[in-house]
């Protein structure tokens, strides 16, 4: 069974950094390429960043503005999310996500950042 | 980036009956290889997305065969022959073609009448 558990989030300052991590088994992990999604509560899903199979290929959505960095590690079947600089927009749950056949093949529960003072 | 629009918004269907929802893009899905990189997603409520549909028409293993997706080009649809209750929550387009951003449609609630 796939499975991809999230974890990292919490409650962070203005200005603050989070560094959010996935986790994926039962999956050809280091055969895809990942993303993290993420969802303003009660709002739609955003994408955010993609990293290639190889992790050598990263790419951001336009609103991370240099703030962000994803990493992989595929002998730890790991991926994870650099967050610096969140600002109360950021506020979401963010997902990882596989890419077999494109995105969203499977999803992990999410792990909640929520930017406050 | 490509805009994605869904319609309806909501959507309200007795159980058993039929359900359509439309996905259309600013520009043309088809991408140089051939391949139309357009996926429907649901997200039942308190749950995370899961994928139904995966290159505008092939069914995700799992996903019972009331669930359908067509179209080309520009304009999609995700049909569902008979409505069930497990079927309620929120259903999204995403495009792959164009990327990045990859982009979602607003979304559709679904519910039962």
């Amino acid at each position: 069974e796939v499975q991809m558990v999230e974890s990292g989030g919490g409650l962070v300052q203005p200005g603050g950094s989070l560094r959010l991590s996935c986790v994926a088994s039962g999956y050809n992990f280091n055969i895809y390429p990942m993303h993290w999604v993420r969802q303003v509560p009660g709002k739609g899903l955003e994408w955010v960043s993609r990293i290639s199979d190889d992790g050598r290929s990263a790419t951001y959505a336009n609103f991370v503005k240099g703030r962000f960095t994803i990493s992989r590690d595929n002998a730890k079947n790991t991926v994870d999310l650099q967050m610096n600089s969140l600002e109360s927009e950021d506020t979401a749950v963010y997902y990882c996500t596989g890419d077999a056949n494109s995105l969203g093949d499977a999803w992990g529960p999410g792990t909640t950042v929520t930017v406050s003072s | 980036d490509v805009v994605m629009t869904q319609s309806p918004l909501s959507l309200s269907v007795p159980l058993g009956q039929a359900a359509s929802i439309s996905c259309r893009s600013s520009q043309s899905l088809v991408h140089r290889t051939g391949n139309t990189f357009l996926n429907w997603f649901l997200q039942r409520p308190g749950q995370s997305p899961r994928r139904l549909i995966h290159l505008s028409f092939i069914r995700e293993s799992g996903v019972p065969d009331r669930f359908s997706g067509s179209g080309s080009g520009s304009d999609f649809t995700l049909n569902i022959s008979r409505v069930e209750a497990e079927d309620v929550g929120v259903y999204y387009c995403m495009q792959g073609t164009h990327w990045p951003p990859y982009t979602f449609g607003q979304g559709t609630k679904l519910d039962i009448k």
